[in-house]
């Protein structure tokens, strides 16, 4: 079972890039690291997902060492819409590989202030 | 703009009441899972779905839990008897997926509160 250990909290400042780093150990060589942004009375909502190296989207980018143990969120330039709650998660293979079951951690806070 | 659906919003019950929780995936979409939410234990899995069929569900207490798909717009999640222990906000999630590498869109929650 692939755990992940994460910070419980962050604060920031708008505009300042913020990186939320992610470890896990225990990582599978098929598993998939997935970042999801959940803000207070919504459902979790999809960020960025990689495998290794550096995925880069509209909103984020995700840094993942060779090693794979762990991971680090980058949110560039935030602003108070930015104040959530993110959770690492990665794929935990069962059944010969062919089922995954995704597992949420506790999350980090972020909070961003003026 | 397609959308996870989820009924109801927030239910309050008294214990030992019925609930069943209710869930439209996205159509097409061919995976859906049932996560709960508290302060205490954050985002618990409780079941997944692949095609319908159930794949795993042991997060589930399954004394009072059950957890199904009649068919792929429906899913399912009915807690018989509710407890006040299952106070929380329960979210359906559903993906088009292979191996879980893809996207998970989540539904806006139930919130129920078993007096």
């Amino acid at each position: 079972l692939a755990k992940t250990t994460q910070p419980i909290s962050m604060d920031s400042y708008e505009g300042q890039e913020v990186n939320i780093t992610c470890s896990h150990n225990n990582i599978a060589t098929n598993d998939y690291i997935t970042w999801y942004q959940q803000f207070p009375s919504q459902g979790p909502r999809f960020i960025i997902q990689g495998y290794k190296t550096k995925v880069t989207n509209e909103v984020a980018s995700l840094f993942i060492p060779a090693d794979r143990k762990s991971s680090t969120l980058s949110l560039p330039r935030v602003s108070l819409s930015d104040t959530a709650v993110y959770y690492c998660l990665v794929g935990d293979t069962n059944y010969g590989g062919a089922t995954n079951k995704l597992i949420f951690g506790t999350g980090t806070l972020l909070a961003v202030q003026p | 703009d397609a959308r996870v659906t989820q009924t109801p919003r927030h239910k309050v019950t008294e214990m030992g009441q019925e609930v069943t929780m209710r869930c439209q995936p996205i159509l097409g979409h061919n995976t859906v899972f049932w996560y709960r939410q508290t302060m205490m234990q954050g985002l618990e899995l409780l079941a997944y779905f692949r095609n319908r069929a159930p794949l795993d569900d042991s997060g589930m207490p399954k004394d009072r839990f059950s957890a199904e798909m009649p068919d792929a717009t429906l899913a399912t999640l009915k807690i018989q008897p509710s407890e006040p222990r299952d106070s929380a906000v329960y979210f359906c999630a559903s993906g088009l997926t292979r191996d879980l590498t893809g996207e998970l869109f989540f539904g806006e929650g139930s919130r129920l509160t078993v007096l």
